[in-house]
């Protein structure tokens, strides 16, 4: 069965400080890897995606994040966090089903940014 | 913004009684989605749809019924709906890659009295 661990259920940080969400899963083949942001009440947005090539990939909103295979991880990092980043994240990954495509989601994190 | 329109926004409605939910898209995209999401549990698929007519059980698909008569309409019915079934139903979209992204609508908050 593929999955996706998101570890921490709440981040808080400073404003200005670094940021790195966890982000782990389990799958037998090469992963489609996303992450989304949730602001309140509304839906999410995609932040960025990995299915090949350079294992760091770069996002919206000075989001980017590491693939490495090794430790089935897709963590996702920002060198300087801002207020309006405060939200929930999830990491999703994109699974096979009978020919269909089918994103599965972990958890979700909520990032809390104190000024 | 993708064009994805869910309705209603919100809903108040009593045990027992059916429930509709409706999400329309304007992109023509094959998968459509719905999932919902509660504290703690992240998003958690119902069913989906892989076309017109093509639907599928997703994890937590008891209790739920959907339906694909277009490509531009999804509807997930709780035929009886329960108080577990209060949460945030939210639709969501994805073309035919699978490195393609799901694009999501706004919401729909059930409470189920």
């Amino acid at each position: 069965a593929q999955s996706v661990t998101q570890p921490d259920i709440h981040i808080t940080v400073s404003e200005g400080a670094s940021l790195e969400l966890r982000c782990n899963y389990s799958y037998g083949a090469t992963p489609y890897l996303f992450w989304y942001v949730q602001s309140p009440g509304q839906g999410l947005q995609l932040l960025l995606k990995y299915f090949s090539g350079d294992t760091l990939v770069q996002g919206i909103k000075g989001f980017e994040a590491e693939f490495k295979r090794s430790q089935s991880s897709f963590n996702l990092r920002k060198p300087s966090v801002h207020w309006s980043d405060a939200a929930e994240y999830f990491c999703a990954v994109v699974r096979g089903r009978g020919g269909s495509y089918i994103p599965t989601f972990g958890r979700g994190t909520s990032l809390i940014v104190h000024p | 913004d993708a064009g994805i329109t869910q309705s209603p926004r919100h809903k108040v409605t009593e045990t027992g009684t059916p429930v509709t939910l409706r999400c329309h898209q304007t992109e023509n995209h094959r998968y459509m989605y719905w999932y919902r999401q509660d504290p703690g549990h992240g998003l958690r698929l119902i069913h989906y749809s892989y076309g017109v007519k093509d639907t599928d059980k997703g994890e937590v698909s008891d209790g739920y019924s959907v339906s694909r008569s277009k490509t531009e309409d999804f509807l997930l019915t709780l035929e009886s709906a329960t108080s577990s079934q209060t949460s945030v139903y939210f639709c969501a979209i994805s073309g035919t890659e699978r490195n393609t992204e799901a694009f999501f609508g706004q919401g729909t908050r059930l409470t189920v009295v």
